[in-house]
This record gives C-alpha cells, sequence and structure tokens, in this order.
C-alpha cells in the first residue's frame, strides 16, 4: 500500500520569501515521487521527480525537493517566490503499484 | 509528440444523458489512468489499464461509469445516464512503465445539469 500526506492545506507567503511545500509519503516499495503544479483551470504539470538517483532532485521554475527516506519526506522548496508560482501543488508517490497516487495538495498564496 | 489529448474540453449535458469522454495518449504508452477532480475529494483515480487491459476499476464509483480502451491509442470513459454529482474535471494520463511519471491531458470539465 502506499499513500501521501501533504500537511498544509494552504500555505501563503510574500513575494521574495521562500517557499516550503511538505510532504510524507508511505510505500512498501521503493517509490519514485514527483510534485506536479496544477494553476486555475489547467492540466497538471510536472514539477520535478525522485526515482531513486540524487536525493536533491532540481525542477523546473526554480523548485527542488529532497528525498529523505529516514523521515519519508519529500518537501519542495524555492527560495524566492514569484507571483506566478500562485497554484495549486500535488505531491505524488508510485511504488510497487505502479499507480500514481497523488496527496490533497497545497494551495500556494503570494502576496505582492 | 502533442501529450495526452482529451476531448472535448467542455460538456455541458442534461441529467440522464449519456457522456463520452475521450482520451489520446502518449505514443508508446503501456499504462492509461483515468482521475476525476472534485473540490470536496480532490483527484480520484477511477481506472487504469495496462497495454489495452483494465487492471483496477475499483474506483469507478457507479455502474453507471465504464470505460474502455479499444487500442493503444484511445480509451473512453462513459457515464450512461449522467446525473449532477458527476460534475467534475475529469484527466486522463499515460505512463511508460515502471515508476516513471505520468502525463496529464488537459482534462474535460463536465457539467450536469
Amino acid at each position: 500500500a502506499q499513500s501521501v500526506t501533504q500537511l498544509d492545506s494552504h500555505v501563503s507567503v510574500s513575494e521574495g520569501t521562500p517557499v516550503l511545500l511538505r510532504c510524507n509519503y508511505s510505500s512498501s516499495y521503493s517509490p519514485s515521487l514527483f510534485w506536479y503544479v496544477q494553476h486555475p483551470n489547467k492540466g497538471l504539470q510536472l514539477l520535478l521527480k525522485y526515482t531513486s538517483a540524487a536525493t536533491l532532485v532540481k525542477g523546473i521554475n526554480g523548485f527542488e525537493a529532497e528525498f529523505k527516506k529516514s523521515e519519508t519526506s519529500f518537501h519542495l522548496t524555492k527560495p524566492s517566490a514569484h507571483m506566478s508560482d500562485a497554484a495549486e501543488y500535488f505531491c505524488v508517490v508510485r511504488g510497487g503499484s505502479y499507480i500514481p497516487t497523488f496527496g490533497r495538495g497545497t494551495s500556494l498564496i503570494v502576496h505582492p | 509528440d502533442a501529450g495526452v489529448i482529451q476531448s472535448p474540453r467542455h460538456e455541458v449535458t442534461e441529467m440522464g444523458q449519456e457522456v463520452t469522454l475521450r482520451c489520446k495518449p502518449i505514443s508508446g504508452h503501456d499504462y492509461l489512468f483515468w482521475y476525476r477532480q472534485t473540490m470536496m475529494r480532490g483527484l480520484e483515480l477511477l481506472i487504469y489499464f495496462n497495454n489495452n487491459v483494465p487492471i483496477d476499476d475499483s474506483g469507478m464509483p457507479e455502474d453507471r461509469f465504464s470505460a474502455k480502451m479499444p487500442n493503444a491509442s484511445f480509451s473512453t470513459l462513459k457515464i450512461q445516464p449522467s446525473e449532477p454529482r458527476d460534475s467534475a474535471v475529469y484527466f486522463c494520463a499515460s505512463s511508460g512503465g515502471g515508476n516513471t511519471e505520468a502525463f496529464f491531458g488537459q482534462g474535460t470539465r463536465l457539467t450536469v445539469v
């Protein structure tokens, strides 16, 4: 069995400040982990992925995430938020079942 | 490749009517997933196929929902009869084998009135 918990339903930051979106996972197998972004009324776009290579993964638009097996975490960070980062973010685990399992999502709000 | 293509983008139908959503996966991908997204329940997996064969349809909410994949380049999700509570955004996604990333279509926004 596998599951994902996104610890915050909403995160609010000011433009130019760091972003931290938290994700914990559970999987019986060595999983792959992903972060997707969904802008309003749009589809889901892959931000970055971890597939058992380097534990610090860099993605598009300045985002990165670190895989920590001991903490079963895969938190998403960005040093400086931009207004265009306002969107819904989903953490996804894919393990032995090959089914991508989604977290409930975190809404990122960026204030000017 | 043009990515995963879904049609229609928007569908408005009356309660009781049949609705068919369509999906063309990325060529060479052997997994296809149908998800439903609502505010209340988030993203739910409805059914997935591997090599055109349905593997797990436990997420299909009722017998009113059915899905087919007659070949590697086409899948349909059908709702008959439709009900207002079926209103949601339906996403199709495809992926290669193993734990590779899934690629999503733009979704079909279904409104049942």
